[in-house]
């Protein structure tokens, strides 16, 4: 089956310090991949995606890339922000047809002045 | 473009009881699904419909129920609720036949049991 393993949190950084969460999957087909956030009391907003291998997914200071070859999509961002702090979600979908979106267990962010 | 619209936003319910949610795609979105999101599970996946029809069903029991209308809106209704039931549910749509696969969320509904 397909499932996405992501590091557990809580991960506490320091204001303009460097993040990264690391996020791994295996899949039956070639799936399409994202994160997610989400803030205390939101569902869950569409951070960045990636389609297909070696592409870069970017938004807000976040970026991730496709890694096929190790399976991964690892989120980094140079400086986070107060504001960043949140519950980030990696997450795949397959293509065609009616595929569920499968998520990682979700890794909170704090993030200090 | 409006988002995805799920209401209520909260809810309490008393154990026994059923409840039903609603959820509104964005325009032009013909699937919608519906997770169920706990502190102990996570986002569990459990059910996608698209042309009013159940296309794909997580591992939930059968109290756990859905539709889809002509409009591409959505309702899911929970019968004889458990404490266990209490969570955030949220929904999603997406165009599957789109060259867009992601999925878009509401804010979800917040069910708690008592």
């Amino acid at each position: 089956g397909n499932s996405v393993t992501q590091m557990e949190g809580p991960v506490t950084l320091s204001e303009e310090a460097f993040l990264t969460i690391n996020c791994t999957y295996t899949a039956t087909g070639y799936p399409s991949l994202f994160w997610y956030v989400q803030y205390p009391g939101e569902g869950l907003q569409l951070l960045l995606k990636a389609t297909k291998a070696d592409d870069k997914g970017s938004n807000k200071g976040f970026e991730a890339t496709y890694r096929k070859e190790t399976t991964s999509f690892h989120l980094e961002k140079g400086s986070v922000q107060v504001s960043d702090s949140a519950v980030y979600f990696c997450a795949l979908k397959l293509s065609g047809g009616y595929q569920k979106v499968t998520f990682g267990t979700g890794t909170k962010l704090q993030v200090i002045p | 473009k409006a988002g995805v619209t799920q209401t209520p936003r909260y809810l309490i319910k008393t154990r026994g009881q059923q409840v039903t949610l609603s959820c509104s795609p964005i325009s032009g979105h013909r699937s919608v699904s519906w997770y169920q999101q706990t502190p102990g599970q996570g986002l569990q996946f459990l059910f996608e419909y698209f042309s009013e029809t159940q296309r794909n069903k997580g591992n939930f029991p059968g109290r756990f129920s859905g539709r889809q209308f002509s409009n591409s809106r959505s309702e899911m209704n929970v019968s004889t609720l458990e404490l266990g039931d209490s969570a955030l549910y949220l929904c999603a749509s997406s165009d599957p036949s789109g060259r867009n696969t992601e999925a878009f969320f509401g804010q979800g509904t917040r069910l708690t049991v008592v």
